[in-house]
């Protein structure tokens, strides 16, 4: 089956500690993205790449960083330098740029907890 | 930044009421509309993307129409079911390319 899978599903991390989460899709699709997602807001985006190799800061990119070194793969590292870590992570992919009008595809999101 | 403004924020209808949802965004530079549907549990689902004023999609009891014009496009679910229970996302794109925009959603709930 194609689609994008993100794990772990709940991650607890201690403060200081940079934390990796894991975002993969089999789908052939160029374009990439990580949102975050707190209560009573929308989904804001952190990072996201056209294409393999390179990427882009999104709204929100301070304190994260994020790798395109793989067509399916695309991590994102919340680093101990990101002030208020604990949200809801969603990956997402499109087949092309969104900004051009393709749909996006979602993982089930990664649930982050900092203690 | 875009701002993409959805209204109401919330609601509960009971089954078999029909129902609609609104999504602001600016009408400058516009390029495309998105809708997301997003239940408990699951991952956000694609409802439609909609790019021409006055474009009218449909998927079953849901459709959606769009007016670029003057900056809105509107949710429909008709004879709301319990399985319609989610929040419903709206996303814009401008025409420079620019990622989405989502709103904060609609959460809608239906009892039976």
């Amino acid at each position: 089956d194609g689609g994008i899978t993100q794990s772990p599903k709940y991650l607890f991390r201690k403060e200081g500690q940079n934390v990796t989460l894991s975002c993969e899709q089999n789908l052939n699709h160029d374009a990439m993205y990580w949102y975050r997602q707190d209560p009573g807001q929308g989904l804001r985006l952190i990072y996201y790449s056209q294409i393999v190799n390179d990427f882009q800061k999104g709204d929100i990119a301070e304190g994260y960083s994020v790798s395109r070194e793989k067509k399916e793969s695309f991590p994102l590292t919340v680093t101990s330098a990101q002030k208020n870590p604990t949200a809801f992570y969603l990956c997402a992919s499109s087949a092309r740029w969104s900004g051009r009008g393709d749909e996006q595809f979602f993982g089930p999101g990664t649930r982050l907890t900092v203690l | 930044i875009l701002n993409v403004e959805q209204s109401p924020q919330s609601l509960h209808v009971q089954e078999g009421d029909s129902t609609n949802f609104t999504c602001s965004f600016p009408s400058s530079n516009f390029y495309a509309l998105h809708w997301y549907r997003w239940e408990t549990a699951k991952s956000p689902e694609a409802l439609f993307v909609m790019t021409l004023n006055g474009d009218e999609k449909k998927k079953g009891r849901i459709s959606a129409t769009l007016n670029t014009k003057e900056g809105y496009s509107y949710l429909y679910i008709k004879g709301s079911q319990p399985e319609d229970s989610a929040t419903y996302l709206c996303a814009s794109a401008n025409q420079a390319g620019t990622a989405l925009i989502f709103g904060k959603g609609t959460t809608l709930s239906v009892s039976s």
